[in-house]
């Protein structure tokens, strides 16, 4: 089937660092993908919207100028966690939309995400 | 807009015993719901959908619009089937279809 990967998955960070997650379709195109996060023991909450070619939509609540998020191609959606603090702490998790799937979708592996 | 609610966060069960996951929505459109299933150190994996009506794993859900819910059944639960579950529903928004997630229920099956 489908597969979307996620890369890395798990990173730790300082403080004021950035940090770049990756998202790749492997068998097929995502013209969407979306970007989301989870705390421990919650669920998964949906940060962004990304349609190749155009801007990401975010959600409301989600710093834009924070998490930046690149669709530049079919195969490939970034996550830019910019001057990440201890509370950007979790786990990110990207999904695609399969095509011609009946609005099936597919999820990455996520990545841990720790700022010390 | 579109809410997703799964009133059990931990749901515990004997081996063999049913199990019912339930699973209540608000949308005002034609809902289109998902169950997935998350085990232990895997990634999010779909379980099963209702347009498709079909049953996986020996679980079923059935829609029910006038209840608004959706809710999971198997008749005999396996060990296997610990895991966390997220019920979802996909609908539109400014940037097209999302998939709105449930607070998830996590199922553990006693031996």
């Amino acid at each position: 089937g489908a597969v979307v990967s996620q890369h890395p998955s798990w990173v730790i960070c300082k403080s004021g660092t950035s940090v770049k997650i990756e998202c790749r379709s492997l068998d097929f195109q995502a013209t969407t993908m979306f970007w989301y996060r989870q705390f421990p023991k919650q669920s998964l909450m949906l940060m962004a919207t990304s349609n190749e070619g155009s801007k990401a939509t975010y959600e409301q609540g989600v710093e834009k100028d924070k998490f930046l998020i690149n669709h530049a191609s079919l195969t490939l959606s970034t996550l830019t966690v910019t001057s990440a603090h201890p509370e950007d702490s979790s786990f990110y998790i990207c999904s695609a939309r399969v095509p011609l799937s009946g609005d099936g979708y597919t999820f990455g592996s996520g990545t841990r995400l720790t700022v010390v | 807009a579109q809410r997703v609610t799964q009133p059990e966060k931990l749901l515990s069960v004997f081996k063999g015993a049913p199990v019912e996951l339930k699973c209540n929505y608000s949308y005002s459109g034609s809902p289109e719901l998902f169950w997935y299933v998350q085990y232990s150190r895997q990634r999010l994996q779909l379980l099963l959908r209702h347009i498709s009506r079909e049953s996986i794993k020996g679980f079923t859900a059935d829609l029910n619009k006038g209840e608004t819910s959706f809710h999971l059944k198997k008749p005999f639960a396996q060990e296997e089937d610990s895991a966390m579950y997220y019920c979802a529903l996909s609908a539109y928004n400014n940037a097209g279809n999302m998939l709105t997630f449930g607070g998830g229920t996590r199922l553990m099956v006693k031996p």
